[in-house]
Order: C-alpha cells, then sequence, then structure tokens
C-alpha cells in the first residue's frame, strides 16, 4: 500500500485566479491519477500523470485549464486554472499499480466564489 | 467499452444482519475489479480486489466479494454489519487490456441503523 497526502486540503479561490493542488506519496508509484469528485458523487478521471512526459488527459479535460507535473515517482500537482464557481469540487490524487488498485489522497475541497 | 453498473443508491440494513451492496460489470476480457469505501469527509479506501483465482476474495474491515462471471457480477458482502460500515462505497472495474484507467460506478449508500 501507499500513503497519500495532499495539500491544501481545502481553500476558497476567487475566480479568475489559479490552485495548484500538491500530491506527495510516501513510496515509488508507477501510475498517478488526479479525480475529480463531488461530495456524495462518483469520481471523474481529469488525468493520468505520467512520470518525465505530458500527462493524458480524458475527454472533457484539457491541459490549458487543468496543467499537470510529474517531476518524479512520488509526486505531483494538479492546477486548476481561471477558475470559475464551475470548478468547485473535490480533488483527489491517487497512486496505483498497471492492475489498478488505488490509493487514495484526502482530497481538497476547492470552492470558487 | 467497459463499465460499471450500481443499480442501489442506497441500501439500509439493521445492525447484527448481514449486507449486501451489488455491482455488475461490462468489459470485453477478464476484468479486474475492486470495491472502494468512502467514510464522510474523507478519500477512498481500498477494500478487496478480485484479479484471478478464488470468486470469493476477502477484504478489509470483513468485507467479501463474490465474482460471478456469468452473471458479470461483483457483490460486495459481510455477514454482519456495523453501524460504523455507514459510508459510501464504489464499485471499480479495470480492462487489462484497455490501459492504466479505472472505471468507477455512481456509489451506494450504506446506511446501517443500531
Amino acid at each position: 500500500s501507499a500513503v497519500i497526502s495532499q495539500k491544501p486540503s481545502r481553500d476558497i479561490c476567487q475566480r479568475g485566479t489559479s490552485l495548484t493542488i500538491q500530491c506527495q506519496v510516501d513510496s515509488q508509484v508507477t501510475m498517478m491519477f488526479w479525480y475529480r469528485q463531488q461530495p456524495g458523487q462518483s469520481l471523474t478521471l481529469i488525468a493520468t500523470a505520467n512520470q518525465g512526459s505530458e500527462a493524458t488527459y480524458e475527454s472533457g479535460f484539457v491541459i490549458d485549464k487543468f496543467p499537470i507535473s510529474r517531476p518524479n515517482l512520488t509526486f505531483s500537482t494538479l492546477t486548476v486554472s481561471n477558475m470559475s464557481p464551475e470548478d468547485s469540487s473535490i480533488y483527489l490524487c491517487s497512486a496505483g499499480d498497471s492492475r489498478g488498485e488505488q490509493y487514495f489522497g484526502p482530497g481538497t475541497r476547492l470552492t470558487v466564489t | 467499452a467497459q463499465s460499471v453498473a450500481q443499480p442501489e443508491d442506497q441500501v439500509n440494513v439493521a445492525e447484527g444482519n448481514p449486507l449486501t451492496v451489488k455491482c455488475t460489470y461490462s468489459v470485453s476480457g477478464n476484468p479486474y475489479l475492486f470495491w472502494y469505501v468512502q467514510y464522510p469527509n474523507r478519500g477512498l479506501q481500498f477494500l478487496l480486489k478480485y484479479i484471478t483465482g478464488d470468486n470469493l476474495v476477502k477484504g478489509s474491515y470483513g468485507f467479501e466479494a463474490e465474482f460471478n462471471k456469468s452473471q458479470t457480477s461483483f457483490h460486495l458482502k459481510k455477514p454482519s454489519a456495523l453501524v460504523s460500515d455507514s459510508a459510501l462505497y464504489f464499485c471499480a472495474v479495470k480492462d487489462p487490456g484497455g490501459g492504466f484507467k479505472t472505471i468507477f460506478g455512481a456509489g451506494t449508500r450504506l446506511f446501517v441503523k443500531a
């Protein structure tokens, strides 16, 4: 298993600004993912963070809006750019292997006003 | 394309009674199947998985799940529910030949009443 930490745990931001969320894993992992979740609802995959190369984005998500970095096997960041109230959500980082088992961070609760 | 369905938005059960949370899936090959639990205001926790082998898999907190290939199901079960089991449960599926993406179900909220 892996222990995932995220920061910040929550933030309130003004529209038009950007927020960078950090995700740290306590061990080297093959895969890291970023999800978005409305409270009480399912997870939507934003992108797969690839170490040393550009992230792989899911349909509906673009790099200009959600730039992702993954400089090494234990760390990744997600930036939510030019925020609007529609970006208010919980953002989850996860780490896993190629078989699919994932370990999740506690989440970042973002409110955009 | 792979998909997963959790037909019940909510399951209510009395403490001490057995519980079942249902999950069905659709995938082209042999699936990797998972259950995760999310307690209030917390991230998801891995409960158990089926990759291959015995159709009955055991996981954390006394939970188990049964893989049924003919019915394409992977229902989560526990013989005796606890109030502390009340949470949001997600079934997830991965197609081994479909890259790294895992698909999550819509979630089932479990309420265990004392």
